[in-house]
């Protein structure tokens, strides 16, 4: 098993849709997450970070389900410029050094 | 001003060659990383490095080093390429990233496109 996973998509949604998006993790020892943001042959990018209680950010809602292991992606009211690819990160801490890994992304296509 | 920049931004080579890849930070971060992206968009963190310590992903080929001549460098060397190499190779940096310490975001250089013929 990956020990993060993400639905490769392509998610092909209209503009002013929600779309929802789900990363699992294997690792129990998982400290942090985050969902990065790829645009097509570009760098990733910090899209936010995800907190135990949730957290949203404008049309960005993140939560965390520690028991499930898995992280989520809320979009309220997509706009074409929300077209992109969104990777999942954790970082695992194990015998106090870190461990970064990102998921293989999510791929999200608003269409008008 | 770019805060993360590589050179070059694409490089085509031989199979069998050996070629280096170029990152420069301008933000004053301790740590820079280099990562592979391949033909399936998995990306992959080859090298973490500060001027403490450098980890290694134990998958890498020891074809691929890191070399650092000071904080707001980390260069790529790669000997002997392999048709496998073919990828898309980012730099990032980060504020710190001292062991047990929390993530810190990282900022990621628009990427070095390398293919092996």
């Amino acid at each position: 098993r990956k020990e993060v996973e993400q639905d490769p998509g392509p998610f092909n949604v209209p503009e002013g849709a929600t779309v929802a998006f789900n990363c699992t993790y294997s690792n129990s020892a998982s400290q942090s997450f985050f969902w990065y943001r790829q645009d097509c042959r570009k760098e990733p990018k910090l899209l936010m970070s995800v907190y135990s209680s949730g957290n949203e950010d404008g049309r960005f809602t993140a939560q965390l389900n520690r028991a499930s292991q898995y992280i989520s992606l809320l979009i309220r009211d997509s706009k074409l410029s929300d077209s992109a690819t969104y990777l999942c990160v954790v970082n695992i801490l194990k015998s106090s050094a870190s461990k970064i890994i990102f998921g293989s992304g999510t791929r999200l296509s608003i269409r008008p | 001003d770019t805060a993360v920049s590589q050179t070059p931004k694409y490089l085509v080579t031989q199979m069998g060659n050996d070629k280096s890849i170029k990152c420069e930070q301008n933000l004053g971060h301790d740590t820079m990383y280099w990562y592979k992206q391949d033909s399936k968009k998995f990306l992959k963190i080859m090298f973490s490095y500060n001027n403490k310590e450098l980890i290694i992903n134990e998958t890498v080929p020891n074809r691929f080093s890191p070399k650092s001549p000071d904080k707001a460098h980390l260069n790529l060397h790669i000997n002997s390429l392999e048709l496998g190499d073919s990828a898309v190779y980012f730099c990032a940096s980060s504020q710190d990233r001292t062991s047990g310490s929390s993530y810190n975001e990282q900022f990621f250089g628009p990427g070095t496109r390398l293919t092996v013929l």
